[in-house]
């Protein structure tokens, strides 16, 4: 069975453009989460999704968007793009909703915001 | 706020050798941990788990120990070898959602 992946694996933007990630998950997973992981601040939560719908939403402002298909498949968005976006974005997909669930993680998009 | 931290930076080791990976939890509600492994350009790989109504899980060559008096949890590794060495994180499910800590990079010396 396929892993989680991401598209694609690195970009470079400029400050005040937006970009969009994507993220498949693993088959019949239909929870997908993102993550920003930055030197300075770790791994932190941005948002879950499950059934088209955000369940869940971590502290970040609203330049940064999602959303999810009906083949579970999910987007990220960032807009007007700041130099403290440069980071490696981490996409995990689980099966349901449980919190007791493995998630497994793709292997991130890089941004580089110049 | 509350968060899921790690006491050694970085932990150098080697091969052969048994390594101890630690972290602090400040949240007592907290009833799932799991310890991850980043290798390199990659993303993290689940590594074990370990439920609170437990104080021990055994994995091939990997331990998790979990102590609730104290909100301690710890990732041993056995016989450690080169294939080990990347950066280690202890999260745990907090509101929903998976929180990480700082991480430990674990260099196995041949």
């Amino acid at each position: 069975k396929a892993g989680v992946t991401q598209t694609p694996r690195y970009l470079i933007k400029t400050r005040g453009q937006q970009v969009t990630l994507s993220c498949s998950p693993i088959s019949g997973h239909r929870s997908v989460s993102w993550y920003q992981q930055t030197p300075g601040q770790g791994l932190q939560f941005l948002f879950e999704y499950f059934s088209e719908t955000q369940r869940n939403k971590g502290n970040f402002p609203g330049r940064f968007s999602g959303r999810q298909f009906s083949n579970s498949r999910s987007e990220m968005n960032v807009s007007t793009l700041e130099l403290g976006d440069s980071a490696l974005y981490l996409c995990a997909s689980k099966l349901g909703t449980a919190s007791q669930e493995t998630q497994y993680f793709g292997p991130g998009t890089r941004l580089l915001v110049l | 706020g509350e968060s899921v931290g790690l006491h050694l930076p970085t932990l150098s080791v080697q091969e052969g050798d048994n390594s101890i990976i630690n972290c602090a939890y400040s949240n007592s509600a907290s009833d799932y941990f799991i310890w991850y492994k980043q290798e390199s350009g990659k993303g993290p790989q689940f590594i074990i788990d370990i439920r609170s109504n437990m104080d021990k899980r055994q994995g091939q060559r990997v331990t998790v120990l979990l102590n609730k008096t104290v909100k301690h949890l710890s990732l041993q590794i056995a016989a450690t070898q080169p294939g080990d060495s990347a950066v280690y994180f202890c999260a745990e499910i907090l509101h929903s959602r998976l929180t990480f800590g700082e991480g430990t990079q674990l260099t196995v010396n041949p």
